[in-house]
């Protein structure tokens, strides 16, 4: 069966740069979640998507942003990357927000030099 | 807000030997309740969740947890593990179903032979 894609699956950038990631819901998702999992930490809600508005956000710095595209693929833009972003970044989407789990993707480590 | 404590962060147990993870969570409202698992360098797999009615839930590779409502309890349970049981295991807590998850900081398992 299909899966979340992501992509890039690691990622190395130097401080002060920018880093765009990718998430590629399962085939008729239309939402799609983003979760941040710092070194030996739980994962941490950033920010969700439904039918390409943006529905709920979380602890989600300013210098990131998001999106979901009209195919429901989403991106993550991080700008003026700091030391502290290097984690785990995984993505998860859902058929139906309200009703259907959410599926997570094998996720992107991010390498802040 | 709600929250989720996993009250150990490793649980070492022999193979074929039973296991407890414990989780509690403190809501003021109801919530929906799952176990996540995370093996090595892999994204987060749905083990079990807990919407409504029955307290006992039955999940994949032969797990089980228990919601205890007086307690804000939600063990997850196995008789006999395994070695590929060895990962790390998350709580998490939603206020609605497809709504963003707020994960415990997770437990690991080791299980030795």
């Amino acid at each position: 069966a299909a899966g979340v894609i992501q992509s890039p699956r690691h990622l190395i950038k130097e401080k002060r740069e920018t880093a765009t990631l990718k998430c590629y819901p399962i085939p008729r998702h239309d939402t799609v979640y983003w979760y941040q999992q710092g070194p030996g930490q739980d994962p941490q809600f950033l920010i969700s998507f439904y039918e390409k508005m943006q529905s709920d956000k979380g602890s989600i710095p300013d210098r990131f942003s998001a999106q979901q595209f009209s195919d429901y693929h989403s991106e993550l833009n991080m700008s003026s990357l700091e030391l502290g972003d290097s984690a785990l970044y995984f993505c998860a989407s859902s058929l139906d927000r309200v009703q259907d789990e959410q599926f997570f993707g094998p996720g992107t480590r991010l390498t802040v030099l | 807000a709600q929250s989720v404590t996993q009250l150990d962060s490793q649980v070492p147990v022999f193979e074929e030997a039973p296991v407890e993870l414990r989780c509690n969570y403190s809501s003021s409202v109801s919530v929906y309740l799952f176990w996540y698992v995370q093996y090595p360098n892999q994204g987060l797999q749905l083990l079990l969740k807990y919407l409504s009615g029955s307290t006992l839930v039955k999940g994949i590779n032969g797990f089980e947890a228990e919601f205890n409502k007086s307690q804000t309890s939600f063990h997850l349970r196995k008789p006999s593990v395994h070695i590929s049981d060895t990962a790390e295991y998350f709580c998490a807590v939603s206020l609605e179903y497809g709504n963003k998850l707020v994960f415990g900081a997770g437990t690991i398992l080791r299980v030795k032979s």
